[in-house]
C-alpha cells in the first residue's frame, strides 16, 4: 500500500491557525473511521494526538482538532505556539491488521 | 505508567541478522496487540509487523515479509523482532508500539532502537 499524502511543510505565525491535510484512497482512509494523528518532535517517539478520526486522548490540548471527509482527513492547530513546531503524521488502518502512514508534515512556527 | 523499552539494535553487515526486543511495563502485556514500526533516517514512519495478544494472528508489511519474524513471550512481557537477510534500506530506528484496547490505534510507543546495515 502507498503512503497517505500530506503536504511536506506548513507554516504559520504564533496565534494563527493551520490545517494539515491527509489524503488516502477508498481502500484505506476512505473505508475506515480509524484515522489517527501523531506529533513527533526531533529525537522523540511519536505521540498520539487523535484516534478514530477526532477522539482526543487526555492531555492533548483543545487547540488541536481533527476531522475526515471521504478520502481526506485533516488536522487543525489553532492559536499556534512555538512548542507546536514538530513533524505530524496521519495514519489509517489499511485492513488485515496493517497501518498506512502519511509521509509527514513539518510544521514551522514563524 | 505505560512504558515500552526496545533494545538489540546495532551495526550489522548486509545479509546479516539481528534480534530486537521490547519490554513492556505498566499494563497487562498479554492483553494487548503489539506492533513494530520503523523510521529510516530523516524519513517517515513505516508499519512493518503486528502480533495479537495470544500470538495466533501475525501480519507483515510486504517490504519485510519472509525476512522478519515477530514473536512475543507474555510471561516475560516481551516482544521480539527477528531480522534476517538485512539490506541497506532496512537501516532505521525501530519502534515497538502498543495497540489501544478496543481500537485499531497505536497509543504508546517506545523510544526506538537503531539498526544500521552497512559494510
Amino acid at each position: 500500500q502507498s503512503a497517505l499524502t500530506q503536504p511536506a511543510s506548513v507554516s504559520g505565525s504564533p496565534g494563527q491557525s493551520i490545517t494539515i491535510s491527509c489524503t488516502g484512497t477508498s481502500s484505506d482512509l476512505g473505508s475506515y473511521n480509524l484515522v489517527s494523528w501523531y506529533q513527533q518532535h526531533p529525537g522523540r517517539a511519536p505521540k498520539l494526538m487523535f484516534y478514530e478520526v477526532s477522539k482526543r486522548p487526555s492531555g492533548v490540548s483543545s487547540r488541536f482538532s481533527a476531522s475526515k471527509s471521504g478520502n481526506t482527513a485533516s488536522l487543525t492547530i489553532s492559536g499556534l505556539r512555538a512548542e507546536d513546531e514538530a513533524d505530524y503524521y496521519c495514519c489509517s488502518y489499511g485492513g488485515s491488521s496493517n497501518y498506512v502512514f502519511g509521509n509527514g508534515t513539518r510544521v514551522t512556527v514563524l | 505508567e505505560v512504558q515500552l523499552v526496545e533494545s538489540g539494535g546495532g551495526l550489522v553487515q548486509p545479509g546479516g541478522s539481528l534480534r530486537l526486543s521490547c519490554v513492556g511495563s505498566g499494563f497487562i502485556f498479554r492483553s494487548y496487540e503489539m506492533n513494530w514500526v520503523r523510521q529510516a533516517p530523516g524519513k517517515g514512519l513505516e508499519w512493518i509487523a503486528y502480533i495479537s495478544g495470544s500470538d495466533n494472528s501475525i501480519y507483515y508489511a510486504d517490504s519485510v515479509k519472509g525476512r522478519f519474524t515477530i514473536s512475543r513471550d507474555n510471561a516475560k512481557n516481551s516482544l521480539f523482532l527477528q531480522l534476517n537477510s538485512l539490506r541497506a534500506d532496512d537501516t532505521a530506528l525501530y519502534y515497538c508500539a502498543r495497540e489501544m484496547g478496543g481500537s485499531t490505534t497505536l497509543d504508546y510507543w517506545g523510544q526506538g532502537t537503531l539498526v544500521t546495515v552497512s559494510s
